[in-house]
């Protein structure tokens, strides 16, 4: 079946430093991609939607600056966290709508980032 | 603006009994209405749609509604096993793009033998 995957699953740096996150859809296409963030016990908040071939929608209160979001193939977003702070340490999570026919959206594993 | 609440945080119930939890939302008439699992350091796992039109619906061991007029989802799990343990969220579309959701904070369910 359809499947979500990401890289890195966990990444530690240092603060001020970019991380880049992956999130790629393995046997389908998706011209639209989900970033959530979820801090421990809460909810996952919706980010921004990634769109392949133009920009990327970013939600109420999320700094576009600083969460870049790329959609560079129909199989590949990424999304790169600049000058990271501590409290930009959680759980990244992308998803992918439901390919067509279908009801099942499909999540990625997530990628935990602590930042020093 | 949109508020989606989860009955508790934690439930415990014996295996082999049925499990119920709740989700209920405010400000919002969702098309659709989603549950997931999810375990510990994983992503959601979908588990049923139901879409606003519809009043039940059923996967397996699962079971869910959908009251529109009292803004609410029941999801069930019957026969409840030690392996259904887990952290089970509810989740609203959000209209426009398919697939744009609003989670609930979830509700973390233990079987115990």
């Amino acid at each position: 079946g359809a499947v979500v995957s990401q890289h890195p699953s966990w990444v530690i740096c240092k603060s001020g430093t970019s991380v880049k996150i992956e999130c790629r859809s393995l046997d389908f296409q998706a011209t639209t991609m989900f970033w959530y963030r979820q801090f421990p016990k809460q909810s996952l908040m919706l980010m921004a939607t990634s769109n392949e071939g133009s920009k990327a929608t970013y939600e109420q209160g999320v700094e576009k600056d600083k969460f870049l979001i790329n959609h560079a193939s129909l199989t590949l977003s990424t999304l790169t966290v600049t000058s990271a702070h501590p409290e930009d340490s959680s759980f990244y999570i992308c998803s992918a709508p439901p390919p067509v026919n279908t009801d099942t959206q499909y999540f990625g594993p997530g990628t935990r980032l602590t930042v020093l | 603006s949109q508020k989606i609440e989860q009955n508790s945080e934690a439930l415990n119930i014996q295996e082999g009994k049925t499990a119920t939890l709740t989700c209920n939302y405010t400000n919002y008439s969702p098309a659709y209405l989603q549950w997931y699992r999810q375990d510990p350091g994983r992503g959601p796992v979908f588990l049923l749609l139901i879409r606003e039109n519809e009043k039940e619906k059923r996967k397996e061991r699962l079971k869910v509604t959908f009251d529109t007029t009292l803004k609410q989802s029941l999801f069930h799990i019957t026969a409840s096993q030690p392996a259904d343990s887990a952290t089970y969220l509810c989740a609203l579309d959000r209209g426009s793009t398919l697939g744009r959701l609003y989670f609930g904070r979830g509700t973390q369910l233990t079987v115990w033998p």
